[in-house]
């Protein structure tokens, strides 16, 4: 089993609907959560940070929770633009003092015209 | 400022050669990883450099594949008698090495054995 799973999908949703992705973790250790957005071709890049609170940026919202551990990602009223392979991140203790980073396989969003 | 930056962007090479992909992180970045990718493919992880602690090397998928960081900045990620199976794209980022840290990725080398 892998340490982050997520949903490969693709997602094909039509423009201006509403999606959700979820990644589960299996460390209990882990220490924070992100959300990357990777483009055909293109490197991953930070989309945002998940924090035990829940936090919202524009269309994009994203949750923790820790008991079930799962994290999730929200697009409201989906763009073309968000069409990409979103990938879920966790970070935890590896050791002496250090941390690392480990990626979920992503889940692939396709928003249809 | 700077990011993080991967040379060279493209590689063609012949079965059996040996090539060295070079990443120059973020300054500051204690914390250095490689990544590969393959096409469609998810990230795997290769290696993993924190300031002065051992490398995690458990991402290595073979001993033809090794990686140095000297001064504790640039790194330089080598594989020796290439395979067709080794073309990929190769992803390097750093961070700050601390747990709430953004992880930069540079562009990627694209590395095509023939």
């Amino acid at each position: 089993r892998k340490e982050v799973e997520q949903d490969p999908g693709p997602f094909n949703v039509p423009e201006g609907a509403t999606v959700a992705f979820n990644c589960t973790y299996s460390n209990s250790a882990s220490q924070s959560f992100f959300w990357y957005r990777q483009d055909c071709r293109k490197e991953p890049k930070l989309l945002m940070s998940v924090y035990s609170s829940g936090n919202e940026d524009g269309r994009f919202t994203a949750q923790l929770n820790r008991a079930s551990q799962y994290i999730s990602l929200l697009i409201r009223d989906s763009k073309l633009s968000d069409s990409a392979t979103y990938l879920c991140v966790v970070n935890r203790g590896w050791g002496s003092g250090t941390y690392k980073y480990i990626f979920g396989t992503g889940t692939r969003l396709k928003v249809l015209a | 400022g700077a990011g993080v930056s991967q040379s060279p962007s493209n590689k063609v090479t012949e079965k059996g050669k040996d090539v060295e992909l070079r990443c120059d992180p973020i300054s500051g970045h204690t914390a250095l990883y490689w990544y590969r990718q393959s096409l469609g493919q998810g990230l795997e992880f290769l290696i993993y450099f924190q300031g002065n602690s051992a490398p995690d090397k458990s991402g290595l998928p073979s001993d033809r594949f090794s990686a140095e960081r000297t001064g504790g900045s640039v790194s330089t990620l080598t594989i020796q008698r290439t395979q067709q199976e080794d073309s990929a794209v190769y992803l390097c980022a750093s961070s700050l090495g601390s747990p709430r840290e953004t992880q930069y990725f540079g562009p990627g080398t694209r590395l095509l054995v023939l």
